[in-house]
């Protein structure tokens, strides 16, 4: 059973400082991994998704790499913001087409 | 956009009372889940249905089943709520082949 884990469960950093967010899987036989972000009493809404055959993905401030063989995700957002704070979950999808998803980690960005 | 709408985003319930939480999605899309998201434990699968009227347990499906009678509509019950069905539910649609769920606003269930 894929066990997805993410360290630290809380981050608090000034504002203008690179956020790095750790998330590890337990099994490399993945499709995808994808991260979320879900502010307080809401949705999740996807940033990145990295295919299994991809490193890397970028989109704007935030990139995303992968390393299937070390089960391994990193989220870099780079000078952030007030506006960064919420949640990020990082979810792997497995071989049998189920998501399986961190506990996330709590971001706050101090102004 | 890809809409999925979840009827209610907060519900307060008595123990012993059955629940109906509903989700709406606009896309047409097969593939419809149900989660629940507790602290510290993230989300966690109840039950999906690949098509209408089609229907498979996740990982926690203890204390819930659900009804698939239209395509759009995919709806979670609690036959008789418990306190420790106290959680955020999560509604989440893709497309049959595709990768990526698109996921609800979320219901805030309290079982007192």
């Amino acid at each position: 059973k894929q066990e997805v884990t993410q360290i630290p469960a809380a981050l608090s950093v000034p504002e203008g400082e690179n956020l790095v967010l750790n998330c590890s899987f337990t099994d490399s036989a993945i499709y995808n991994l994808q991260w979320f972000r879900q502010d307080p009493g809401k949705g999740l809404t996807s940033l990145l998704l990295i295919q299994s055959s991809q490193r890397e993905q970028t989109s704007g401030r935030l990139n995303a790499s992968l390393d299937k063989s070390s089960g391994r995700s990193t989220l870099y957002i780079a000078a952030s913001q007030p506006g960064d704070s919420a949640t990020y979950l990082c979810a792997a999808l497995g071989a049998d087409y189920k998501l399986s998803f961190g506990a996330g980690t709590t971001v706050t960005v101090r102004a | 956009d890809v809409k999925v709408t979840q009827s209610s985003r907060y519900l307060v319930k008595r123990t012993g009372e059955k629940v109906f939480l509903e989700c709406v999605q606009d896309m047409d899309h097969e593939n419809m889940f149900w989660y629940r998201q507790d602290p510290g434990l993230g989300l966690r699968l109840i039950y999906f249905s690949y098509d209408v009227k089609m229907k498979e347990k996740g990982d926690i499906p203890e204390g819930y089943s659900v009804s698939r009678e239209k395509k759009e509509r995919f709806s979670l019950i609690l036959e008789s709520a418990s306190t420790n069905q106290t959680s955020m539910y999560l509604c989440a649609s893709k497309r049959q082949g595709e990768n990526i769920q698109y996921f609800g606003a979320g219901t805030r269930l309290s079982v007192l």
